[in-house]
């Protein structure tokens, strides 16, 4: 029973397409994050969500919207794709207690920008 | 700005060498955690160290949390295959709202 779960797997586009990745997270964590991994596999935090509300926004574009139905999801919508946006995103979750608490990742959505 | 620095950057060695992982910061950090990520998959937590001078093991990998809580490091024992990933290790912002990473160590054991 996969925990946090991310689709689609691979996403190719063209440029100034919109496109959007859904996450879903059976753990019943209050947190839910977006993170992109560039070409270099770092790991980059974009979006926090607690308890579908917004806690974090690194600096992103607002072509990025994230939004949050309910605790269990958190889908990032991407507007006007640009070729910088190629990339790995991954979903993650958490449930805090003291401190930052582990993070359980999807598998990632590879997203190519042609 | 908090940054989390990771050495070796690259390490590729036999199966049954040993290894050091290093994580460096000029910031200090309430806690540390080290994940390992293999390809096409998201990264998986192996541990987290809290107090400083603090020593943790699984298995043959051996996590240390430096005194002055700014360094970490990672020692695996006779590798094995299996080991091969993407080695993070990540660190809580000063707010607490989220994870900074380093920018990994990818191990590559040959048998």
């Amino acid at each position: 029973d996969t925990a946090v779960s991310q689709t689609p797997k691979y996403l190719v586009t063209q440029m100034g397409n919109d496109k959007s990745i859904k996450c879903e997270q059976n753990l019943g964590h209050d947190t839910m994050y977006w993170y992109k991994q560039d070409s270099k596999k770092f790991l980059k935090i974009m979006f926090s969500y607690n308890n579908k509300e917004l806690i974090i926004n690194e600096t992103v574009p607002n072509r990025f919207s994230p939004k949050s139905p309910d605790k269990a999801h958190l889908n990032l919508h991407i507007n006007s794709l640009e070729l910088g946006d190629s990339a790995v995103y991954f979903c993650a979750s958490s449930q805090p207690g003291q401190g930052i608490a582990a993070q359980h990742f999807g598998d990632g959505t590879r997203l190519s920008i042609l | 700005t908090q940054l989390l620095e990771q050495s070796p950057q690259f390490l590729s060695i036999q199966e049954g060498e040993n290894l050091t992982v290093y994580c460096n910061s000029s910031s200090v950090f309430s806690s540390l955690q080290w994940y390992r990520q293999e390809p096409g998959e998201g990264p998986v937590l192996l541990v987290t160290v809290v107090t400083g001078g603090e020593v943790k093991k699984l298995k043959r990998l051996t996590f240390q949390f430096g005194d002055a809580r700014k360094d970490s490091s990672l020692h695996i024992t006779a590798a094995q295959p299996g080991d091969t990933g993407l080695y993070l290790c990540a660190g809580e912002n000063q707010a607490g709202t989220a994870l900074i990473f380093g920018k990994g160590t990818t191990l590559s054991v040959s048998s």
